[in-house]
């Protein structure tokens, strides 16, 4: 079974602090990516991978950078976090096999105080 | 531009009541529809993919591309079913494997 594991569960930061996220996955998948999750609002992809060292920007990516050094870890980075950064964080990954499903993570929760 | 709408931010019904939640989309290809669902304290996971066609805790859902709906139906709601439903489509004209994500939908079942 696929396992996706973000290192933290809860997170709370200050402002102008910089942050980190990290994600594993054990399945060898090539794409990973990372969410923010907002009542209302739904899932809006901040970043994605294709393959190590690669990433692309998805519909929200300001604030925040990636890293993808490995093939099976990719981390978020809030540069200077900011209050209107407090949300829940998903990771996923998926194969590069043409529309496989996407297996999340638990989730951080991350407030900014 | 894609989107993915489900109209209704919280859908509440009794136990054994047919459930119907919304999904409809803008896409201008041959998309890729899903529907993922998250129980309370549990992880995002994938119910069903239209391209399966098949059924999933007695969920289904039909691909209207005359419609563009992709509406995700039960007919006799159980408690257990109550949890946050998001529609998803996958379709990026650059890569498929990106999802955009609606902006879900809660099912409240009451006994």
């Amino acid at each position: 079974d696929v396992k996706v594991t973000q290192s933290s569960r809860y997170l709370v930061k200050r402002t102008g602090e910089k942050v980190f996220l990290e994600c594993v996955q054990d399945m060898d998948h090539e794409n990973m990516f990372w969410y923010r999750q907002d009542p209302g609002l739904g899932l809006r992809l901040i970043y994605f991978s294709y393959d190590v060292k690669m990433k692309e920007k998805g519909d929200i990516p300001e604030g925040y950078s990636v890293s993808r050094e490995k093939k099976e870890r990719f981390s978020l980075i809030l540069e200077s976090a900011s209050t209107n950064q407090t949300s829940m964080y998903l990771c996923a990954s998926s194969s590069r096999v043409s529309n496989q499903p996407q297996h999340f993570g638990d989730g951080t929760r991350l407030s900014i105080l | 531009a894609q989107r993915v709408t489900q109209p209704e931010k919280l859908l509440s019904v009794f136990k054994g009541a047919p459930v119907e939640l919304k999904c409809n989309y803008s896409y201008s290809g041959s998309p890729e529809l899903f529907w993922y669902v998250q129980y309370s304290r549990q992880r995002l996971q994938l119910l069903l993919r239209h391209i399966s066609r098949e059924s999933i805790k007695g969920f289904t859902a039909d691909l209207n591309k005359g419609e563009t709906s992709f509406h995700l139906k039960k007919p006799f709601a159980q408690e257990e079913d109550s949890a946050m439903y998001y529609c998803a489509l996958s379709g990026h004209p650059k890569n498929t494997d990106k999802l955009i994500f609606g902006t879900g939908t809660r099912l409240q079942v009451f006994p």
